[in-house]
């Protein structure tokens, strides 16, 4: 079965310095691995996805994340956090062996991230 | 386009009550979602529908309805509402061109009281 483990309920960083958010997965097959985030009193908003190709993708805002398959991570990163980039941000993995609605997006449970001015 | 859209933004219900949460899309997606956000447990899927006509219980179905009117529109009910669908809900819907990436919609907060 596919699951997400999004570690940290909260992170918190200076804006300027550099920001992680974690993200681990479970899959049977490839994975095809989302950010989303919600700002306050809104819907989720696509940032980044990988699918295959290049480790490191690079998505809206400054936002990257890094594909790890030894570890099977997905981390989020952002060389210089700003204030606005405080929001709640899902990680999501579904498998990439099959196409359709049937197979599920699954979600983690989210990391608020809190950046201090 | 809109994207995905969703009424109400609020609502406020009492034990018992039913009520119909509507979700539209203007994307002319296949694949369209219901889910439920609640602190610490992230998004629970509760139906889905993967054409028009036919639907399916995700994660957590019970006390919940669902009919996909057509292409466009994916309505949620709640028969008798209780405390414990106190939440927000989101509508969502699936590209398949763009290797499923699903879309969102602004959301439902709902009370129970």
């Amino acid at each position: 079965a596919q699951s997400v483990a999004q570690p940290e309920d909260q992170v918190n960083v200076a804006e300027g310095n550099p920001l992680t958010v974690k993200c681990t997965y479970s899959v049977s097959g490839n994975p095809y691995l989302f950010w989303y985030v919600q700002y306050p009193n809104r819907g989720l908003q696509f940032l980044l996805k990988y699918i295959t190709g290049d480790n490191l993708v690079k998505g809206s805002y400054g936002f990257e994340a890094e594909f790890n398959k030894s570890q099977t991570s997905f981390h989020l990163k952002k060389p210089s956090a700003l204030v606005s980039d405080s929001a709640l941000y899902f990680c999501a993995v579904r498998d990439g062996r099959y196409g359709g609605a049937t197979n599920k997006l699954i979600f983690g449970t989210g990391t608020l991230l809190a950046v201090q001015p | 386009n809109a994207g995905v859209t969703q009424t109400p933004k609020f609502q406020v219900l009492k034990t018992g009550q039913s009520m119909t949460l509507q979700c539209a899309q203007d994307m002319n997606h296949n694949s369209m979602y219901w889910y439920r956000q609640d602190p610490g447990m992230g998004l629970r899927l509760i139906y889905y529908s993967a054409s028009e006509g036919t639907t399916d219980k995700g994660e957590v179905p019970n006390g919940y309805n669902v009919s996909r009117l057509n292409k466009r529109e994916f309505s949620l009910r709640l028969e008798s509402a209780a405390p414990s669908q106190t939440s927000v809900y989101f509508c969502a819907s699936l590209s398949e061109s763009s290797y499923n990436e699903q879309f969102f919609g602004p959301g439902t907060r709902l009370t129970v009281l």
